[in-house]
């Protein structure tokens, strides 16, 4: 079964550092695609970057990258010089497959909270 | 501006009762979703839609139903509420199979049952 795993419920960052937020999938699929969101106190869903299953080049969104390692099915997100306002829950997020079939559900991770401290 | 419209954005609903979340988005995208996301957690797959007219079960449906009459509109009806049904609500849309590059979610409805 497809399934998202993040094992971090929370964490801590000082302002102006880089911080890391791990991220681990299972999938039969050869061709999937992973996502991250950010969703703040407000309740939004905002969406921060995207990395496709055959694409050789880690994705880099701003100050927002995503360290994709297939081998290990790990997808984890990278912030780099945080800020206050990056404080949030972060969803890691991925869909199967491509293609006339898709139907392009996504599967959550549970999130991860992040506290970036002043 | 172009986007998702949830209506309400709360709700209070007592036990047994019934509601229809709206969902529309202008963006003439062909899939949408519904997803609930309980406090603290993920968000579940309720139900989706690949086109008008098609609709399909996701992870968590038991309680649900939608429908799709149009591209633009999908709604959700709770029948019989319960207090399991407590979350917060989440319509979302995407384009075309080939540029799924993120959905765009509409704000959420946040119910409570009672």
């Amino acid at each position: 079964a497809q399934k998202i795993t993040q094992t971090q419920p929370g964490m801590f960052v000082q302002e102006k550092e880089a911080v890391t937020l791990d991220c681990t999938y299972d999938t039969s699929d050869q061709s999937y695609g992973l996502f991250w969101y950010k969703q703040p106190s407000s309740g939004e869903m905002i969406f921060l970057i995207y990395q496709g299953s055959y694409d050789e080049q880690n994705a880099t969104e701003g100050r927002y990258s995503l360290n994709f390692q297939k081998a290990r099915k790990s997808a984890n997100l990278v912030i780099s010089a945080s800020q206050l306002g990056d404080s949030a829950m972060y969803f890691c997020a991925m869909r199967e497959g491509r293609g006339s079939g898709n139907t392009g559900k996504l599967i959550f991770g549970q999130g991860t909270t992040l506290q970036v401290k002043p | 501006n172009a986007g998702v419209t949830q209506t309400p954005k709360f709700r209070i609903l007592k036990i047994g009762q019934s509601m229809t979340l709206q969902c529309t988005q202008d963006m003439n995208h062909n899939y949408m979703y519904w997803y609930r996301q309980d406090p603290g957690m993920g968000l579940k797959l309720i139900y989706y839609s690949v086109g008008a007219g098609i609709t399909d079960k996701g992870e968590v449906p038991n309680g649900y139903n939608v429908s799709r009459s149009t591209t633009e509109d999908f709604p959700l009806r709770l029948e019989l509420a319960a207090p399991s049904q407590t979350s917060v609500y989440f319509c979302a849309s995407s384009g075309t199979t080939v540029a799924f590059y993120g959905y765009t979610f509409g704000s959420g409805t946040r119910l409570t049952v009672v």
